[in-house]
Protein backbone atom coordinates (compact mmCIF):
# COMPACT_ATOMS: atom_id res chain seq x y z
CA UNK A 1 0.00 0.00 0.00
CA UNK A 2 1.72 3.15 -1.07
CA UNK A 3 -0.64 5.50 0.98
CA UNK A 4 -1.79 7.45 -2.15
CA UNK A 5 -5.80 6.45 -2.43
CA UNK A 6 -7.33 7.14 -5.47
CA UNK A 7 -11.20 7.11 -5.85
CA UNK A 8 -13.21 5.62 -7.71
CA UNK A 9 -11.41 2.53 -9.26
CA UNK A 10 -13.24 2.25 -11.59
CA UNK A 11 -16.05 4.00 -13.81
CA UNK A 12 -17.92 3.68 -16.74
CA UNK A 13 -19.56 6.74 -18.48
CA UNK A 14 -20.94 8.25 -21.91
CA UNK A 15 -19.39 9.69 -24.47
CA UNK A 16 -19.94 13.09 -23.58
CA UNK A 17 -20.67 13.19 -20.05
CA UNK A 18 -18.30 14.70 -17.67
CA UNK A 19 -16.45 12.87 -14.22
CA UNK A 20 -14.00 13.78 -11.70
CA UNK A 21 -11.36 11.90 -10.43
CA UNK A 22 -10.25 11.81 -6.57
CA UNK A 23 -6.95 11.38 -5.06
CA UNK A 24 -5.68 11.76 -1.46
CA UNK A 25 -1.82 11.73 -0.73
CA UNK A 26 0.04 10.33 1.57
CA UNK A 27 0.37 12.15 4.55
CA UNK A 28 2.84 14.63 4.57
CA UNK A 29 3.12 14.88 0.71
CA UNK A 30 2.92 18.26 -0.77
CA UNK A 31 2.96 17.45 -4.22
CA UNK A 32 0.28 15.31 -6.45
CA UNK A 33 0.58 14.32 -9.69
CA UNK A 34 -1.97 13.24 -12.08
CA UNK A 35 -1.30 10.86 -15.14
CA UNK A 36 -3.27 9.05 -18.05
CA UNK A 37 -2.18 5.68 -19.17
CA UNK A 38 -3.63 4.29 -22.49
CA UNK A 39 -3.62 0.28 -23.44
CA UNK A 40 -0.01 -0.36 -24.02
CA UNK A 41 0.61 3.16 -24.03
CA UNK A 42 3.27 4.68 -21.39
CA UNK A 43 2.21 7.11 -18.62
CA UNK A 44 1.83 10.71 -20.07
CA UNK A 45 2.04 13.50 -17.41
CA UNK A 46 -0.79 15.37 -17.09
CA UNK A 47 -0.22 17.96 -14.58
CA UNK A 48 1.06 18.29 -10.90
CA UNK A 49 0.15 20.41 -8.11
CA UNK A 50 2.62 21.31 -5.29
CA UNK A 51 0.87 23.25 -2.27
CA UNK A 52 -2.50 23.75 -3.84
CA UNK A 53 -0.98 25.29 -6.60
CA UNK A 54 0.17 24.63 -10.22
CA UNK A 55 3.52 23.76 -10.62
CA UNK A 56 3.99 21.71 -13.62
CA UNK A 57 1.70 21.31 -17.00
CA UNK A 58 1.87 18.58 -19.18
CA UNK A 59 -0.06 16.83 -22.56
CA UNK A 60 -3.70 17.77 -20.35
CA UNK A 61 -6.02 18.91 -22.84
CA UNK A 62 -7.91 21.25 -22.29
CA UNK A 63 -11.39 19.23 -21.47
CA UNK A 64 -9.14 18.41 -18.67
CA UNK A 65 -8.90 20.62 -15.83
CA UNK A 66 -7.43 19.62 -12.11
CA UNK A 67 -6.75 21.20 -8.50
CA UNK A 68 -5.77 20.61 -5.62
CA UNK A 69 -7.69 21.92 -2.22
CA UNK A 70 -6.34 23.24 1.23
CA UNK A 71 -6.27 19.83 2.92
CA UNK A 72 -4.04 18.87 -0.45
CA UNK A 73 -6.39 15.97 -1.99
CA UNK A 74 -6.76 16.65 -5.68
CA UNK A 75 -9.31 16.36 -7.96
CA UNK A 76 -9.35 15.55 -11.85
CA UNK A 77 -12.36 16.38 -14.04
CA UNK A 78 -12.38 15.20 -17.38
CA UNK A 79 -15.42 16.80 -19.21
CA UNK A 80 -17.21 16.58 -22.64
CA UNK A 81 -15.89 12.90 -22.80
CA UNK A 82 -14.92 10.74 -25.86
CA UNK A 83 -13.91 7.35 -26.65
CA UNK A 84 -10.41 7.66 -26.34
CA UNK A 85 -10.21 9.29 -23.35
CA UNK A 86 -10.71 5.43 -21.63
CA UNK A 87 -7.69 4.51 -19.80
CA UNK A 88 -6.04 4.26 -16.48
CA UNK A 89 -5.94 7.29 -14.66
CA UNK A 90 -2.76 7.73 -11.91
CA UNK A 91 -2.27 9.94 -8.94
CA UNK A 92 1.46 10.26 -7.19
CA UNK A 93 2.00 12.18 -4.30
CA UNK A 94 5.59 13.20 -2.97
CA UNK A 95 6.91 15.28 -0.51
CA UNK A 96 8.75 17.57 -2.22
CA UNK A 97 8.08 19.54 -5.27
CA UNK A 98 9.52 16.44 -7.72
CA UNK A 99 12.95 18.05 -8.47
CA UNK A 100 16.35 15.90 -7.95
CA UNK A 101 14.71 13.08 -8.50
CA UNK A 102 12.19 13.10 -5.47
CA UNK A 103 10.69 9.38 -4.92
CA UNK A 104 6.98 9.30 -6.11
CA UNK A 105 4.23 7.18 -4.53
CA UNK A 106 1.56 6.09 -6.54
CA UNK A 107 -2.48 5.21 -6.35
CA UNK A 108 -3.81 2.01 -8.24
CA UNK A 109 -5.63 3.66 -10.51
CA UNK A 110 -8.74 4.73 -11.84
CA UNK A 111 -9.71 3.03 -14.64
CA UNK A 112 -11.99 5.15 -17.13
CA UNK A 113 -14.19 3.66 -19.66
CA UNK A 114 -15.95 5.62 -22.29
CA UNK A 115 -18.52 3.85 -23.96
CA UNK B 1 14.70 17.62 -18.82
CA UNK B 2 16.91 15.58 -20.08
CA UNK B 3 15.63 12.78 -22.73
CA UNK B 4 16.20 9.45 -21.64
CA UNK B 5 17.06 6.42 -24.12
CA UNK B 6 16.31 2.50 -23.17
CA UNK B 7 15.96 -0.59 -24.98
CA UNK B 8 12.28 -0.94 -25.56
CA UNK B 9 12.51 -4.89 -24.25
CA UNK B 10 14.97 -7.17 -22.59
CA UNK B 11 14.12 -10.98 -22.36
CA UNK B 12 15.79 -12.98 -19.40
CA UNK B 13 15.91 -16.43 -17.62
CA UNK B 14 15.31 -17.00 -14.25
CA UNK B 15 18.19 -16.55 -11.37
CA UNK B 16 20.44 -14.59 -13.97
CA UNK B 17 21.73 -11.06 -13.76
CA UNK B 18 20.17 -8.46 -15.89
CA UNK B 19 21.42 -4.87 -16.66
CA UNK B 20 19.31 -2.36 -18.39
CA UNK B 21 20.94 0.28 -19.40
CA UNK B 22 19.89 4.08 -19.71
CA UNK B 23 21.20 6.82 -21.80
CA UNK B 24 21.04 10.87 -20.78
CA UNK B 25 23.58 12.68 -22.98
CA UNK B 26 22.33 16.15 -22.07
CA UNK B 27 21.81 15.28 -18.08
CA UNK B 28 22.45 18.39 -15.86
CA UNK B 29 24.59 19.54 -13.30
CA UNK B 30 22.11 18.97 -10.47
CA UNK B 31 19.93 16.43 -12.05
CA UNK B 32 19.31 12.48 -10.20
CA UNK B 33 18.71 9.31 -12.24
CA UNK B 34 15.47 7.18 -10.84
CA UNK B 35 14.29 4.13 -11.79
CA UNK B 36 10.95 2.28 -11.38
CA UNK B 37 9.03 -0.29 -11.94
CA UNK B 38 5.53 -0.74 -12.78
CA UNK B 39 3.30 -3.99 -13.26
CA UNK B 40 0.45 -4.14 -15.35
CA UNK B 41 -2.59 -2.26 -14.54
CA UNK B 42 -0.54 -0.87 -11.15
CA UNK B 43 0.88 1.96 -10.44
CA UNK B 44 4.98 2.22 -10.94
CA UNK B 45 6.83 1.91 -7.69
CA UNK B 46 10.30 3.56 -7.25
CA UNK B 47 13.28 1.49 -7.25
CA UNK B 48 16.41 3.52 -6.74
CA UNK B 49 17.97 6.68 -7.28
CA UNK B 50 21.44 7.93 -7.56
CA UNK B 51 23.39 11.08 -8.31
CA UNK B 52 27.05 9.42 -9.52
CA UNK B 53 28.91 6.10 -8.77
CA UNK B 54 27.06 3.41 -7.41
CA UNK B 55 23.83 2.57 -5.07
CA UNK B 56 22.52 -0.39 -4.10
CA UNK B 57 19.67 -1.49 -1.72
CA UNK B 58 17.95 -4.33 -1.18
CA UNK B 59 16.27 -4.89 -4.47
CA UNK B 60 19.42 -3.77 -7.05
CA UNK B 61 21.86 -1.75 -7.51
CA UNK B 62 22.20 1.04 -9.87
CA UNK B 63 25.81 1.94 -11.74
CA UNK B 64 26.71 5.77 -12.62
CA UNK B 65 30.11 6.34 -14.96
CA UNK B 66 31.97 9.71 -13.99
CA UNK B 67 30.62 11.06 -17.22
CA UNK B 68 26.85 10.56 -16.04
CA UNK B 69 26.07 10.11 -19.86
CA UNK B 70 24.25 6.99 -18.84
CA UNK B 71 23.02 4.85 -15.81
CA UNK B 72 22.84 0.95 -15.38
CA UNK B 73 19.98 -0.72 -13.06
CA UNK B 74 21.44 -4.03 -11.91
CA UNK B 75 18.58 -6.71 -10.81
CA UNK B 76 20.22 -9.93 -9.54
CA UNK B 77 18.92 -13.00 -9.68
CA UNK B 78 15.65 -12.52 -11.19
CA UNK B 79 12.37 -14.28 -10.76
CA UNK B 80 9.44 -14.58 -12.82
CA UNK B 81 8.37 -11.57 -10.57
CA UNK B 82 10.61 -9.27 -11.75
CA UNK B 83 8.42 -9.35 -15.32
CA UNK B 84 7.53 -5.60 -15.62
CA UNK B 85 8.37 -2.30 -17.44
CA UNK B 86 11.27 -0.53 -16.14
CA UNK B 87 11.59 3.08 -16.42
CA UNK B 88 14.36 5.74 -15.94
CA UNK B 89 14.08 9.23 -15.09
CA UNK B 90 16.09 12.12 -14.99
CA UNK B 91 15.35 14.88 -12.93
CA UNK B 92 16.95 18.32 -11.64
CA UNK B 93 15.88 21.69 -9.65
CA UNK B 94 14.67 23.19 -12.47
CA UNK B 95 11.00 25.11 -11.79
CA UNK B 96 8.61 23.09 -12.35
CA UNK B 97 10.12 19.95 -13.24
CA UNK B 98 7.81 17.00 -12.84
CA UNK B 99 8.23 12.98 -13.14
CA UNK B 100 8.25 12.84 -16.83
CA UNK B 101 8.07 9.04 -18.01
CA UNK B 102 9.38 8.10 -21.16
CA UNK B 103 8.56 4.56 -22.86
CA UNK B 104 10.52 2.49 -20.67
CA UNK B 105 12.09 -1.24 -20.88
CA UNK B 106 9.51 -4.28 -20.70
CA UNK B 107 11.81 -7.28 -19.23
CA UNK B 108 10.34 -10.35 -19.76
CA UNK B 109 11.60 -13.27 -17.12
CA UNK B 110 11.01 -16.56 -18.14
CA UNK B 111 11.68 -20.13 -16.65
Amino acid sequence: DSGVTQTPKHLITATGQRVTLRCSPRSGDLSVYWYQQSLDQGLQFLIQYYNGEERAKGNILERFSAQQFPDLHSELNLSSLELGDSALYFCASSVGTGNLGTEAFFGQGTRLTVV
Amino acid sequence: LAKTTQPISMDSYEGQEVNITCSHNNIATNDYITWYQQFPSQGPRFIIQGYKTKVTNEVASLFIPADRKSSTLSLPRVSLSDTAVYYCLVAGNQAGTALIFGKGTTLSVSS
